[in-house]
């Protein structure tokens, strides 16, 4: 089945310690995003690929980076994670301006 | 300040009657809003969407329904089943949000409880 695949769904990391999370889809969809959602808040855009267009929101730490290296993959790094980083990790991907498509979501503690 | 809000943080409905999911919204450049469900340790499920220039939008069980003037959505689930127990998200987008991205912007969410 076509979908959006995370890993590892469940990240304990060390405070300062960098940390890589990784999406990958096989919908083949040109745009893919990333979203932080803390305990009983809303999801929050981080930031987005449109193809190899790379768009920050203005509110993301630069803690916080990107990297697109093909269609199918997307990953974040936390270069410096701290306390306050501990949240799910959710990356979707769309092609059309209606629904986009999420994963299950990665699970980062921070230690 | 929170352009999407979701005012209810749950809902209890009993098997089988209306489930009304509520939904405001602040920013008028919103043109695609959209719900979603979640369970527990689990992305988001896409479940409906409508554009601004349409008031209704039905598939199967699900309805939404968009009031411009009084930036106000709702989903209507019926009936309602066990299944449909999850928190419920209400996002909205605009061409012109993240950047100039297509990102979504959430409300906090309705936890939706269907008693038997």
């Amino acid at each position: 089945d076509a979908m959006v695949i995370q890993n590892p769904r469940y990240q304990v990391t060390q405070f300062g310690k960098p940390v890589t999370l990784s999406c990958s889809q096989t919908l083949n969809h040109n745009v893919m995003y990333w979203y932080q959602q803390k305990s009983s808040q809303a999801p929050k855009l981080l930031f987005h690929y449109y193809d190899k267009d790379f768009n920050n929101e203005a509110d993301t730490p630069d803690n916080f980076q990107s990297r697109r290296p093909n269609t199918s993959f997307c990953f974040l790094d936390i270069r410096s994670p701290g306390l306050g980083d501990a949240a799910m990790y959710l990356c979707a991907t769309s092609y059309r301006r209606d629904t986009q498509y999420f994963g299950p979501g990665t699970r980062l503690t921070v230690l | 300040d929170q352009q999407v809000k979701q005012n209810s943080p749950s809902l209890s409905v009993q098997e089988g009657r209306i489930s009304i999911l509520n939904c405001d919204y602040t920013n008028s450049m919103f043109d695609y809003f959209l719900w979603y469900k979640k369970y527990p340790a689990e992305g988001p499920t896409f479940l409906i969407s409508i554009s601004s220039i349409k008031d209704k939008n039905e598939d199967g069980r699900f309805t939404v329904f968009l009031n411009k003037s009084a930036k106000h959505l709702s989903l209507h689930i019926v009936p309602s089943q066990p299944g449909d127990s999850a928190v419920y998200f209400c996002a909205a987008s605009t061409e012109y949000s993240g950047g100039g991205a297509d990102g979504l912007t959430f409300g906090k969410g309705t936890h939706l409880i269907i008693q038997p």
